[in-house]
């Protein structure tokens, strides 16, 4: 099946400084990536979705300028959480559609943020 | 608006059948999804019903009813390992995928 890798795992960082996450498609062109962040005990919340070079659409409440969301090729995103504060700290997912299919969304394996 | 309801959690016994209820009202309807997600790790693909009917895959099951905007999952012959998060998730109008909160299922021996 599809896989979707994410780089890191796992990371801690100060307070005040940016981090940056990638999500690869490693065997299939996703056109479209998603952004996901899950706090402790809830459910997955969509932060944005990106298309393959544009801008990506952001979710009611999500900070453009602080979670930056580049998607420049068919099997790159990232994510880059600027000025990262303690409340930052969060287990980031991205997940990403082919082209071809609309309905299957393939997971990474998460990103755990920790801001000290 | 939309929305997902589904319980919270869940206890079963090792050995048993479990069924996780999902409700659901989304604008629109393209596909109901089942994740397992373990504790620190990313949610894992169960099943996927888009038309009604009840899909077998394994130990698992899922059915759907379109009408009643209604899902369940079922779990046979539990084992320890089942114990984790059972996301149910809506494909809308838009494609994009309405989560639930989750049930986290508890399996005792």
């Amino acid at each position: 099946g599809a896989v979707v890798s994410q780089h890191p795992s796992r990371v801690i960082c100060k307070s005040g400084t940016s981090v940056k996450i990638e999500c690869r498609s490693l065997d299939f062109q996703a056109t479209t990536m998603f952004w996901y962040r899950q706090f402790p005990k809830q459910s997955l919340m969509l932060m944005a979705t990106s298309n393959e070079g544009s801008k990506a659409t952001y979710e009611q409440g999500v900070e453009k300028d602080k979670f930056l969301i580049n998607h420049a090729s068919l099997t790159l995103s990232t994510l880059t959480v600027t000025s990262a504060h303690p409340e930052d700290s969060s287990f980031y997912i991205c997940s990403a559609r082919a082209g071809t299919d609309q309905e299957t969304q393939y997971f990474g394996p998460g990103t755990r943020l920790l801001v000290l | 608006g939309q929305n997902i309801d589904q319980p919270t959690e869940m206890t079963a016994t090792e050995g048993a059948i479990v069924q996780i209820n999902c409700t659901y009202q989304t604008s629109g309807f393209n596909g109901l999804f089942w994740y397992q997600q373990h504790a620190g790790e990313a949610p894992t693909f169960l099943s996927y019903n888009v038309l009604d009917g009840l899909e077998e895959k394994g130990r698992f099951s899922s059915f759907l009813s379109r009408s009643k905007g209604y899902s369940y999952l079922l779990l046979k012959e539990l084992q320890m390992k089942d114990s984790a998060s059972y996301l149910c998730a809506v494909m809308d109008s838009n494609y994009q995928l309405i989560w639930g909160a989750g049930t986290k299922l508890i399996i005792k021996p």
